[in-house]
């Protein structure tokens, strides 16, 4: 079965860091893009980072480039997203989402986990 | 930035079609995805490159796109179909995938 885990979501302070993983299984994990996408209490869907299959580009939601850093790691079939300086605004459900494709652009998100709640609050 | 507009709401009686519209510059140049979020659980693909049909998405679900909108068309509407659908593209001259602001279909 292809399948998503996110794990990491807490509660932090503004500007304190946290780390969110997301375990995947049941598909060639090298083969594809992956990314994470939030979604803020009650609000849509919004996408905050991407990176190709052999991490050669990585692309970032203008809201969070220079504060989040993402990663994978291909032998341990997972994908890793560094939150600094974080804020109020950054509260929200992390999904991670397969890439139809190898390459981060065009192309849909096929599978998604059931997310990760992190929350920003003093 | 590219903007996806789509209207907040979308009502429709069971049996009976609804169609979600999703506005962009040109977007009719551009592959469009379609997601459906049912309550309390993660989105799924349900309409890739346009008319795309992933397995196991009935083929009452159908897209089209062309000039400045794109449309998700739900033919034969059911109760389960009662969820938040949203579009999404890629803009090139960003880098960056865009979506939506979500379409809620509520089953009358």
């Amino acid at each position: 079965e292809v399948q998503l885990v996110e794990s990491g979501g807490n509660l932090v302070q503004p500007g304190r860091s946290l780390r969110l993983s997301c375990a995947a299984s049941g598909f060639n994990f090298d083969n594809y893009a992956m990314h994470w996408v939030r979604q803020a209490p009650g609000k849509g869907l919004e996408w905050v980072s991407g990176i190709s299959w052999n991490s050669g580009k990585i692309g970032y939601a203008d809201a969070v480039k220079g504060r989040f850093i993402t990663s994978r790691d291909n032998a341990k079939k997972s994908l890793y997203l560094e939150m600094h300086s974080l804020r109020p605004e950054d509260t929200a459900l992390y999904y991670c989402a397969k890439d139809w494709a190898m390459t981060v652009e065009v192309d849909a998100f096929d599978v998604w986990g059931q997310g990760t709640t992190v929350t920003v609050s003093s | 930035s590219y903007v996806l507009t789509q209207p907040p709401s979308v009502s429709v009686a069971p049996g009976k079609t609804a169609a979600i519209t999703c506005g962009g510059h040109n977007i009719g140049r551009k592959p469009v995805h379609w997601y459906q979020q049912r309550p309390g659980q993660a989105p799924v693909l349900v309409i890739y490159y346009d008319n795309g049909r992933p397995t196991g998405i009935p083929e009452r679900f159908s897209g089209s796109n062309s000039g400045n909108t794109a449309t998700l068309t739900i033919s034969g509407v059911e109760a389960g179909d009662e969820a938040d659908y949203y579009c999404q593209v890629w803009d090139g001259s960003t880098d960056h995938f865009v979506f939506g602001s979500g379409t809620k279909v509520s089953v009358l």
